[in-house]
């Protein structure tokens, strides 16, 4: 199955700085999504973008599928943003499901 | 709009019980997909139900099963539990599935644990 890594696995960063979340995929996805995990445990949608650039606020994504990696930047970092970013994907061949990697764990200290 | 909503929230059942857990997608949305997340080994998917159908499955042995019901809101079955089963199990849903690329919306989660 489609394999997906995630970098860095961790990130600690001073309030009001930017960061750069990376995701690299093994195989073509026509479904790429960037969740955030809150503390609780809840997984908010952020992004749906299997190819090219979105934006929402501080936050973008941008998604290259023909090499295989999307980014998710976040600007002007507040302690809310701090949780797990997943990425997601998935593909149309045969058994569809997500494919989650491991995650990034961001901190934002005050 | 309501989100998904999942119930109950915490769960605790000894080893060898079984467990049932409901989700309830966002109205319209006519697929659910199954999730479970461990420490381990991350968040894997379970199976995806769309119209009353599973459409897709995960790698997870026969204990784990699921249905769907005609209101779309579905329950995963989880029979002679093992330690191992102690996760956060998540469901999402979403217009179209998986199959077609669709955006999935997750609830909060029902936490179990398995003594």
């Amino acid at each position: 199955g489609i394999q997906v890594e995630q970098s860095p696995p961790d990130l600690i960063l001073q309030e009001g700085a930017n960061s750069t979340l990376r995701c690299n995929f093994s195989d073509s996805v026509n479904n790429l999504q960037w969740f955030h995990q809150n503390p609780w445990g809840q997984l908010i949608n952020l992004f749906y973008i299997p190819s090219g650039t979105k934006q929402n606020g501080r936050l973008s994504a941008t998604t290259v599928a023909t090499e295989r990696y999307s980014l998710l930047y976040i600007s002007s970092s507040q302690t809310t943003d701090s949780g797990v970013y997943f990425c997601a994907v998935g593909s149309n061949f045969g058994n569809e499901k997500l494919t989650f990697g491991t995650g990034t764990r961001l901190t934002i200290i005050p | 709009k309501a989100g998904v909503t999942q119930t109950p929230r915490y769960l605790i059942k000894t080893r060898g019980q079984q467990v049932t857990l409901s989700c309830s997608p966002i109205s319209g949305h006519r697929s659910v997909s199954w999730y479970q997340q461990t420490p381990g080994q991350g968040l894997q998917f379970l199976f995806e139900y769309f119209s009353e159908t599973q459409r897709n499955k995960g790698n997870f042995p026969g204990r784990f099963s699921g249905r769907q019901f005609s209101n779309s809101r579905s329950e995963m079955n989880v029979s002679t539990l093992e330690l191992g089963d102690s996760a956060l199990y998540l469901c999402a849903s979403s217009l179209l599935g998986l199959t077609y690329g669709d955006t999935q919306y997750f609830g909060p989660g029902t936490r179990l644990t398995v003594l």
